[in-house]
């Protein structure tokens, strides 16, 4: 069952500014986890927020969670046009499993 | 690029065939994944594998059967698949996949399966 769910779908910004991406989940977290994926690519983990903690920065990434919203928020600051990818959230389930569970994704593009 | 290989990187494949897609992770990783991603929906876990025993086994077809012979090597074996079951298959490794929702998953670049 889907756990994470990104917002919006796809964002399109200007080079240099900042983009923001949102993570609703159902239940209960550990921890909760960003990841990026190139076109048709693999994703690459970006930064793990833990269920005690408020906000992690990453060099031009900021994520904060917000346990009693089950929301989460991915920042990336002065962006690129490198930066164009699709973001995904990937949670746990709570209750115990291990089992990681993926939204279905931002589809951030930034243009030059 | 981050030490999780498969081949092949894409792949034709009418129904009536069978084929086999390749992961191999060079990280010294104990756990590894396979992921099928469809167009328009989440990320779907299929199997999990931890130290060679299968752990998850998240619903699937069986015209789907994986292989672990080795932590460093999964094997997807492909048997009368629908054209429902296009997608990119993705493989991923962690150190230890009893504790997905913390450990760090690295991705292959996945396989693109178009059936006929």
């Amino acid at each position: 069952s889907q756990q994470g769910e990104e917002d919006p779908q796809a964002l399109s910004i200007q080079e240099g500014e900042n983009a923001t991406m949102n993570c609703s989940y159902k239940t209960s977290i550990n921890n909760l986890q960003w990841y990026r994926q190139n076109s048709g690519r693999g994703l690459v983990h970006l930064i793990l927020i833990r269920s005690n903690e408020r906000e992690k920065h990453s060099g031009r990434l900021r994520v904060t969670l917000d346990t009693s919203k089950k929301s989460s928020s991915l920042l990336i600051t002065a962006s690129r046009a490198a930066d164009t990818a699709s973001y995904f959230c990937a949670t746990d389930q709570g209750g115990g499993s291990e089992k990681l569970v993926f939204g279905k994704g931002t589809k951030l593009t930034v243009n030059p | 690029e981050t030490g999780v290989t498969q081949t092949p990187r894409h792949l034709v494949m009418g129904m009536t065939n069978k084929k086999s897609l390749k992961c191999e992770q060079h990280l010294g990783h104990n756990a590894m994944y396979w992921y099928k991603q469809s167009a328009k929906k989440p990320l779907e876990l299929m199997f999990v594998y931890n130290f060679k025993e299968q752990t998850e086994n998240n619903s699937v077809p069986s015209r789907f059967s994986p292989e672990c012979p080795n932590s460093s090597h999964l094997f997807l074996h492909l048997h009368t698949l629908q054209p429902e079951d296009s997608a990119l298959y993705l493989c991923a490794s962690s150190q230890d996949g009893t504790r997905s929702s913390t450990d760090t998953q690295y991705f292959g670049p996945g396989t693109r399966l178009t059936v006929l």
